[in-house]
C-alpha cells in the first residue's frame, strides 16, 4: 500500500522553538511538499523539491526552510517558531509525467505553538 | 497570477440528495490543469479527478461528475444521491502547465456535511 508518513500526528511548540517536521515516502516519487493548511485558505505551499537537494519557494516560504537529502524524506524546519505558525502541515508527495498533479498526501501534523 | 475560489464553505444534506459544489478559477494561461480533491475526517487528501483545460467534456464516475466550463471558468462537482459516506472537506485546484502541472493552488475548500 503506498504512503506517505509524516512524523508526527500533533506537536505542541513554544515560541523560539526550533521545529522538525518529518515526511517520508515510499512511492520512489521525484516531487515531495510541504503544504500548510488554514480554514477558509484551503492549502497554501510553502516548499516543493523537485529531486534531491533541490528545492523551489512556494506561496509562503517565510519563517520555513526545508531540507531533502535523500529521495524518500523531506524536512520542513521552522527556526524560530511562531503563534502564527500554528496549523496543519500537510506533506506530499508525486511523481512528474502523465500523471501530474496528482498528489499522494499525509495524514498532517498539526501543530500549536503557544 | 492563479486563483481558485470556492464560495460555498459549508453545506448540509441530507442523504439521497443532489448536492453540487462549486469551484471558479482564474489564470493567464491557455494550458492548464484543474483537479478536485477529498478530504475526509482522517486528514489525508485523496486525488479524485485531473482535467486538462483543452478539454471539456464532462466526465462522470459513479455518483460523482464533473462539469467544465471555460466560458465561465467554472469546475463544478455533483455528487448524486448523496451519501454519509461522502462527508468531507472537497478542495478544487488548479496548476498551470508551465509548472509542469505540479504546482497546485487550491481554493478554500467546501465542507459537506451529509446527514442521514
Amino acid at each position: 500500500d503506498v504512503k506517505v508518513t509524516q512524523s508526527s500526528r500533533y506537536l505542541v511548540k513554544r515560541t523560539g522553538e526550533k521545529v522538525f517536521l518529518e515526511c517520508v515516502q515510499d512511492m520512489d516519487h521525484e516531487n515531495m511538499f510541504w503544504y500548510r493548511q488554514d480554514p477558509g485558505l484551503g492549502l497554501r505551499l510553502i516548499y516543493f523539491s523537485y529531486d534531491v537537494k533541490m528545492k523551489e519557494k512556494g506561496d509562503i516560504p517565510e519563517g520555513y526552510s526545508v531540507s531533502r537529502e535523500k529521495k524518500e524524506r523531506f524536512s520542513l524546519i521552522l527556526e524560530s517558531a511562531s503563534t502564527n505558525q500554528t496549523s496543519m502541515y500537510l506533506c506530499a508527495s508525486s511523481s512528474p509525467g502523465r500523471n501530474t498533479g496528482e498528489l499522494f498526501f499525509g495524514e498532517g501534523s498539526r501543530l500549536t505553538v503557544l | 497570477a492563479q486563483k481558485v475560489t470556492q464560495a460555498q464553505t459549508e453545506i448540509s444534506v441530507v442523504e439521497k440528495e443532489d448536492v453540487t459544489l462549486d469551484c471558479v478559477y482564474e489564470t493567464r494561461d491557455t494550458t492548464y490543469y484543474l483537479f478536485w480533491y477529498k478530504q475526509p475526517p482522517s486528514g489525508e487528501l485523496v486525488f479524485l479527478i485531473r482535467r486538462n483545460s483543452f478539454d471539456e467534456q464532462n466526465e462522470i464516475s459513479g455518483r460523482y461528475s464533473w462539469n467544465f466550463q471555460k466560458s465561465t471558468s467554472s469546475f463544478n462537482f455533483t455528487i448524486t444521491a448523496s451519501q454519509v459516506v461522502d462527508s468531507a472537506v472537497y478542495f478544487c485546484a488548479l496548476s498551470e502547465a508551465r509548472n509542469a502541472g505540479n504546482m497546485l493552488t487550491f481554493g478554500g475548500g467546501t465542507r459537506l456535511m451529509v446527514k442521514p
